[in-house]
């Protein structure tokens, strides 16, 4: 069982390129979400979709864009990425039934720098 | 000042130590509350949950939630060098809302 998927495992990219971050699970999840982590600031919810065809914005949204256009995917798009984007990326799955004990599966993330 | 605060750590510590692991909230309305190990180069993985007020255990891991001092806490006894990772408190309202984390903190255990 292959769980949460994430690629690139590693990405450098230039100020003003673009480039997609793909995530895909396989545990027919309807809550996905993509957080970044950076040292001294812990996690930090980027974007969610609670089902296919919902987005909605976490916590520092700005400079993403995601879409949820199937149950499995939940790419993270960075249209023009900027130095403060450098950062390790994690997407996260869990069923969204509402259970108050159910976990969050992370994939094993994307470390972004730009230069 | 910050919903989740956790301690910055670095902690090291002997093999067979225990260890003791610390945040402290400030949203009362948190009620569910949970310990993810993230190792390097790797997702964090939940450890323990709790819920509301009280202690849980699991093994050499136990969980403990006091409510009235907006405090949590994780204990490991007997740690072990395979307990070396970064373990970063997590909490949230309800069942379906949005999960908070603390900065996570990094233990060494020394063999």
């Amino acid at each position: 069982n292959a769980g949460v998927t994430q690629t690139p495992k590693f990405q450098v990219l230039k100020t003003g390129q673009s480039m997609t971050l793909q995530c895909a699970q396989d545990m027919n999840h309807e809550y996905m979400s993509w957080y970044r982590q950076d040292p001294g600031m812990g996690l930090r919810l980027i974007h969610y979709s609670v089902g296919a065809g919902i987005t909605d914005q976490g916590e520092v949204p700005n400079g993403y864009n995601v879409s949820r256009s199937t149950t499995e995917d939940f790419p993270l798009r960075l249209l023009s990425a900027a130095p403060s984007q450098t950062s390790v990326y994690f997407c996260a799955s869990r069923t969204g039934g509402g259970q108050a004990n159910e976990k969050l599966f992370f994939g094993s993330g994307t470390q972004l720098s730009v230069l | 000042q910050k919903e989740v605060e956790q301690d910055p750590g670095p902690l090291s510590v002997p093999e067979g130590a225990i260890v003791s692991l610390n945040c402290t909230y400030s949203n009362s309305a948190f009620q569910y509350f949970m310990w993810y190990r993230q190792y390097s180069r790797k997702g964090p993985e939940l450890l323990m949950y709790t819920y509301s007020s009280g202690n849980k255990e699991d093994g050499r891991f136990t969980a403990q939630v006091d409510k009235s001092s907006k405090y949590i806490s994780l204990f490991i006894r007997d740690s072990q060098p395979s307990d070396s990772a970064t373990y970063l408190c997590a909490m949230r309202p309800g069942a379906n809302s949005k999960l908070t984390f603390g900065k996570g903190i990094t233990l060494s255990v020394r063999p």
